[in-house]
């Protein structure tokens, strides 16, 4: 069973197109990450998320985190082939020491 | 650089082996996750130590164990191998036990033909 369903699972855009990205659950988190992974690296964290209806703005990514800390967005304005990349968002639930790892949405920005 | 060293980068091994992966922290993180991804399932959970105990396990076959050490490196010990257990597996730490935020290694490819 995946706690954290992403959509879609696959991407491909043209350069300077916006997009969103989504992560859904059933379940509550205490906080919400995402990640981007390059191709034969490791995730690297983006952003971390805490309250519902959060709002963190990094450059042209805009994140959000749902009302009742079930779900969360990522969009991207303005799109750029370096942001190509495996897109996974992570949860952490109170009691649980490992983060739940959603599905990944792998995106392709095309020059 | 997240600060996570794993070794080796790449291994090639034989059905029925066993190799071991090494993973330092970052520097002063007490706990160690090992994470397997494959190409169909993602990114999974296998195992959580935090200062030389096991505190969480995931989806950990039992043919694999791991440890971690009183200098805070950890291994992962994987033995019988499968063609099947051909992934990308991650070490990645945290300073606290049931951190939300966790760094990354660059992860170690194991490819068992």
């Amino acid at each position: 069973t995946q706690l954290l369903e992403q959509s879609p699972q696959f991407l491909s855009i043209q350069e300077g197109e916006n997009l969103t990205v989504y992560c859904n659950s059933s379940s509550v988190f205490s906080s919400l990450q995402w990640y981007r992974q390059e191709p034969g690296e490791g995730p690297v964290l983006l952003v971390t998320v805490v309250t519902g209806g959060e709002v963190k703005k990094l450059k042209r990514l805009t994140f959000q985190f749902g009302d009742a800390r079930k779900d969360s967005s990522l969009h991207i304005t303005a799109a750029q082939p370096g942001d190509t990349g495996l897109y996974l968002c992570a949860g952490d639930q109170t009691g649980a020491n490992n983060l739940f790892f959603g599905t990944g949405t792998r995106l392709t920005v095309i020059p | 650089d997240s600060g996570v060293t794993q070794t080796p980068k790449h291994l090639i091994t034989a059905t029925g082996q066993r190799v071991t992966l090494r993973c330092s922290p970052r520097s002063g993180d007490l706990s160690v996750y090992w994470y397997q991804q494959s190409l169909d399932q993602g990114l999974q959970f296998l195992i959580q130590y935090y200062n030389g105990e096991e505190r969480a396990k995931g989806n950990i076959l039992e043919r694999f164990s791991a440890q971690q050490f009183p200098d805070l490196h950890s291994e992962l010990n994987l033995s019988s191998l499968e063609l099947g257990d051909s992934a990308l597996y991650f070490c990645a730490s945290s300073p606290r036990l049931s951190g939300n935020t966790i760094y990354f290694g660059e992860g170690s490819w194991l490819t068992v033909v």
